[in-house]
């Protein structure tokens, strides 16, 4: 069964960084893009960012709210991706969402979604 | 990138048709996605490629369009349908959502 399972929320203070992680299983992790996504509270959805796949590198694409606040990494030997954010601001307080993301045709679907993990930032 | 969607919410009945828009800001060829969110839920990828149905999707869901025009159309409302849509742009980074339609029981 395909899985992503995010963890790592959890309130935090302005200016603050947190580390949330997303562990994926039953597909070959190296083969696909992916995405971070949030919604925060009674809004809409807002695209974070992606790690590549291994074949172009893992080369990573920013949402510019976010850029030079946070990295996204890949851990290949634990199926793991990660998003490191530091400098983080209250308009960060969000659901993150881990996100598979499969090409067809030159279609980047967002296909396998994980169940969310929340972020809280305040003082 | 900018994302349009319209209306932001509408009331229909069930067997109703229903048909949702989704603007561009400049064209995107066909690289669009819809997706369905239930309260609480993770979003659900439904149609990709602007028209392609995802694997398991009801026939009753279809899309259209290509540039900067596409329309979400559910055939006959069904009970589970009640929830909010958004569309997604993959043409060029950052990728943008529009603003979702909110789809709710007449």
């Amino acid at each position: 069964e395909v899985q992503l399972v995010e963890s790592g929320g959890g309130l935090v203070q302005p200016g603050g960084s947190l580390r949330l992680a997303c562990a994926a299983s039953g597909f070959t992790f190296s083969d696909h893009h992916m995405d971070w996504a949030r919604q925060a509270p009674e809004k809409g959805l807002e695209w974070v960012g992606r790690s590549r796949d291994k074949s172009r590198g893992y080369r990573t694409e920013y949402a510019a709210s976010v850029k030079g606040r946070f990295t996204i990494s890949r851990d290949e030997s634990k199926n793991s991706l990660y998003l490191q954010m530091n400098s983080l601001k209250i308009e960060d307080t969000a659901v993150y969402y881990c996100v598979r993301v499969t090409s067809v045709r030159g279609s980047d679907a967002l296909d396998v979604w994980g169940q969310g993990t929340m972020v809280t930032v305040s003082s | 990138i900018q994302m349009t969607q319209s209306p932001s919410s509408l009331s229909a009945s069930v067997g109703d048709r229903v048909t949702f828009t989704c603007r561009a800001s400049q064209d995107i060829k066909n690289d669009l996605g819809w997706y369905q969110q239930k309260p609480g839920k993770a979003p659900k990828l439904l149609i990709y490629a602007a028209s392609t149905l995802q694997s398991g999707v009801p026939s009753r869901f279809s899309g259209s369009g290509s540039g900067t025009d596409f329309t979400l159309t559910i055939s006959s409302l069904q009970p589970e349908d009640f929830a909010s849509y958004f569309c997604l742009q993959d043409d060029s980074y950052p990728l943008t959502f529009g603003g979702g339609t909110k789809v709710e029981i007449k």
